[in-house]
């Protein structure tokens, strides 16, 4: 069975730090994604990670994949309140055509003044 | 483009009750999926399709029925409502990946109470 774990659960920053949040998982799989879910609202596409080494970067977000380590990183660089909302990774099955997706419990990111 | 729809937004069953989640897609997706939502819990697949006339059991089936008659549309029916299933529900879709494409496209999502 294939568990995604995410770390922290919670994080509380100060605008302009930065922070990283982890995902680890348990079996090998090169399809690694994160979304973005503001509260009450759906879930945001923000990346999707297809191969070892894999880094993309959208404004203050980057995320990297590495697929040996079995692990994936969505680093924050100088946050903003705007950042503030939980991120979930979610990873899917190694060789699986059915795309089914497990994913974290979230990381739950709240960026104050 | 909608994207992913899904009716109704919101809703309260008595126990024993059932009710159908509407899920509709206009993006001619071959994949399509329903999840539910608990507080802490991230998401869990519940069932999933591949195309329409084929459906298969996610990781929490158990009190949900699926179809999909369509490419459009697909359905997720609760026969016999428990306060267990009070959560949020969540429908997706995504190309096949002969677009390149992997990404799962998720709909508002229902916010179902069961009391």
């Amino acid at each position: 069975e294939l568990k995604v774990e995410q770390n922290p659960l919670f994080l509380s920053m100060q605008e302009g730090k930065n922070y990283t949040i982890y995902c680890n998982y348990s079996t090998t799989s090169d399809r690694l994604y994160w979304y973005r879910q503001d509260p009450g609202k759906s879930l945001e596409s923000l990346f999707v990670l297809l191969s070892n080494g894999a880094v993309k970067q959208e404004g203050r977000l980057m995320a990297s994949l590495d697929t040996k380590a079995r692990l994936s990183t969505l680093h924050i660089t100088a946050a903003v309140h705007d950042l503030s909302a939980t991120y979930f990774c979610a990873v899917d099955e190694d060789g699986g055509s059915n795309y089914k997706l497990t994913f974290g419990k979230g990381t739950l990111l709240t960026v104050n003044p | 483009n909608a994207g992913v729809t899904q009716t109704p937004k919101f809703r309260i069953l008595k126990i024993g009750q059932s009710m159908t989640l509407q899920c509709t897609q206009d993006m001619n997706h071959n994949y399509m999926y329903w999840y539910r939502q608990d507080p802490g819990m991230g998401l869990k697949l519940i069932y999933y399709s591949v195309g329409a006339g084929i459906t298969d059991k996610g990781e929490v089936p158990n009190g949900y029925n699926v179809s999909r008659s369509t490419t459009e549309d697909f359905p997720l029916r609760l026969e016999l409502a428990a306060p267990s299933q009070t959560s949020v529900y969540f429908c997706a879709s995504s190309p096949s990946i002969t677009g390149g494409k992997y990404e799962q496209y998720f709909g508002p999502g229902t916010r179902l109470t069961v009391t």
